[in-house]
């Protein structure tokens, strides 16, 4: 069965400190790998990873794959309290009939002053 | 135009009443989907329509039926369904079905069944 498992499920940090979102998925088919944060409402796209060892950045964010090893991070540097949300994890595969985005369980960051 | 449009935003409905919700895209893009996001959990595919016609049912109840009347448009009717089907709707497109890499989301329609 296809998974994406993501960790820590919650996580609660100061403003200004750096933290790491973990994202490990097992499917066959794999196309790609996406990050999307998600506050109240629909989920926004973050990053799309399709090559294993190449780092993708905005800003304070960053995000790296390892298609060996089968698992992603998601880096946010000097966190701001607009960091606050639900970081989704998504990987993208083939099923035969269409691509198909499963989603992991979600990373809920609270950033504090 | 870079929206994926929902509507309504709230829905409540009776457990007999028979309601759509509606999703609209100028985009361009040719394939679009419905995801069901329950409180706390990640979005969970439903639908998956590509050049209009339905490629990916995830096994959902026949209270649930999509319709894809055109390229920019996707209805999810609902019909007869129960207090644990309450949840955000979501709907999105990407350009294409193959490699779609980036999804773009609507606001979503909450939906509370009585």
């Amino acid at each position: 069965e296809d998974k994406v498992v993501q960790s820590p499920l919650s996580l609660v940090v100061h403003e200004g400190d750096t933290v790491t979102l973990n994202c490990s998925y097992e499917v066959t088919n794999f196309r790609s790998l996406l990050w999307y944060k998600q506050e109240k409402k629909a989920p926004t796209f973050l990053f799309m990873l399709t090559s294993s060892g190449i780092e993708k950045k905005s800003g304070r964010l960053s995000s790296i794959l390892d298609k060996k090893e089968l698992f992603s991070i998601l880096n946010i540097t000097a966190t701001q309290t607009g960091d606050s949300a639900v970081y989704l994890c998504a990987v993208e595969f083939w099923s035969g009939t269409a691509s198909k985005l499963t989603f992991g369980t979600g990373t809920r960051l609270q950033v504090t002053l | 135009d870079t929206e994926v449009t929902q509507t309504p935003k709230h829905l409540v409905m009776g457990m007999t009443n028979k309601k759509s919700l509606k999703c609209e895209q100028h985009m361009g893009h040719r394939a679009m989907y419905w995801y069901k996001q329950k409180a706390k959990k990640p979005p969970e595919l439903m639908f998956v329509y590509s050049y209009e016609k339905l490629s990916i049912n995830e096994s959902v109840p026949s209270r649930f039926s999509p319709e894809c009347p055109n390229s920019s448009l996707l209805n999810l009717h609902l019909h007869a369904l129960q207090p644990e089907d309450s949840a955000l709707y979501l709907c999105a497109s990407s350009p294409q079905v193959i490699a779609t890499g980036e999804l773009f989301f609507g606001e979503g329609s909450r939906l509370t069944v009585l």
